[in-house]
This record gives structure tokens, sequence and C-alpha cells, in this order.
């Protein structure tokens, strides 16, 4: 009965390579997101979507491509990974409206570029 | 542009000791306010939040923070540490429901037996 979950939780690969995250969400949620924890822990929101619909983009490099096909749903494709691309991937879902405003978390994608 | 601040990247506390983390946010507006917890190798936990009722608010694990609005302040307490609470712990901050968290740096907490 997973909450948020996410695949692979470990991804190493070499530089240029194009890998892809996955996450689901069985909450119900219509908001989810993409944060990047880089190595000194630091926590930042790369995207959100709410039902299906990009709606932040905090000015990550093209090379990463989110993909929402339903609300329950929301992928990260990286095209031509560089070694800074190497962080823990957390995906996160909220409800958009009512008085609930926390975050659920998934237990993070490990990304190491080599 | 909000932000948040934690003091101190690392708190070493002996076991039964009281644990506090320092959590001061940078908004005009007082924003919602979380404090969550990652252990080693984990997703993060919410401990709890602030969302405007109660400025004393309860969360799991014994933990709670009080909201000041004057010292733009929501610190983090346990009266007694548990070796069970080494982890490290964020404080967050959104502006509404289904917006993004601005998180603060972190903070390691060690507890010596």
């Amino acid at each position: 009965d997973t909450a948020v979950s996410q695949t692979p939780k470990y991804l190493v690969t070499q530089m240029g390579n194009d890998k892809s995250i996955k996450c689901e969400q069985n909450l119900g949620h219509d908001t989810m997101y993409w944060y990047k924890q880089d190595s000194k822990k630091f926590l930042k929101i790369m995207f959100s979507y709410n039902n299906k619909e990009l709606i932040i983009n905090e000015t990550v490099p093209n090379r990463f491509s989110p993909k929402s096909p339903d609300k329950a749903h929301l992928n990260l494709h990286i095209n031509s990974l560089e070694l800074g691309d190497s962080a823990v991937y957390f995906c996160a879902s909220s409800p958009s409206g009512g008085r609930s405003y926390e975050q659920y978390f998934g237990p993070g994608t490990r990304l190491t570029v080599t | 542009a909000q932000s948040v601040t934690q003091l101190g990247s690392h708190v070493s506390v002996s076991e039964g000791a009281l644990v506090l983390l320092r959590c001061n946010y940078s908004s005009s507006v007082p924003p919602y306010l979380f404090w969550y917890v990652q252990y080693p190798n984990q997703g993060l936990q919410l401990l709890l939040k602030y969302t405007s009722a109660a400025t004393l608010v309860k969360g799991i694990n014994g933990f709670e923070a009080e909201f000041k609005k004057s010292e733009t302040s929501f610190h983090l307490t346990k009266p007694s540490a548990h070796m069970s609470d080494a982890a490290e712990y964020f404080c967050a901050a959104s502006k509404a429901a289904g917006n993004k968290l601005t998180f603060g740096g972190g903070t390691r907490v060690l507890v010596k037996p």
C-alpha cells in the first residue's frame, strides 16, 4: 500500500546516456512534483504538474523533460546525462485544494553519472 | 522570494537531552511551514505542519514546533532525544496548498549515548 513509489531506486549510468525515472502515487492527489537533492542534501523544486498540466518549471535545463500521462503518474526523462546530474531525485504529491497542505514524498532515486 | 534558513548544519545531543532545531523564514506573508525528517537512504517524512491554526504544533515521535510571527521562526523541539532521532531534519515553507516547498539547508542530528 505504498503511497508514492519511484523506480528505479538506484540508477548508475555513463555520461551522454538518456534515462528515465518513474513515479506513481495512489493517494488520489492531483498535484505531483520532482525535487532534486544534491550532494550537500540541499533540496530544490524542479517541476510541478497539476492534473497533467505543467505549472512549475524552475529553470531546469532542457535536457530534463517531465511527462505526466495521467494525474497518478509523473515521469522524468533526462537526455545527455552529465556528471552534475548525479543526485537523489524525489517525487512528491499533494492535493491542490482543501486544507491539506503537506506533500508526500517517494523514497527517492539515486542517480550516479560516471 | 521566499527563503528558509536553518541555523546549524549539525547538532549533537546526548540521549535524553533536549533537541532544538532552529528555522527562520523570510516572507512578507506568513507561509505554511513544515518540518520533515529524512533517515539515511530514505525519503522525507512529515513530522508536523503549521497552517495558520494553533501556533504550537505537535507532531509525531514527540516533536513539536512553535510558530512565532514576530520572530519569523518555526523552531522544532523534542524534550528528550532518543537514539532513533538521529537523522536529517528539514524545515520547509509553502505559499499555498499545491504550491512548491522551499526548503532550508537541513540539520543533521547526532545522538550520543
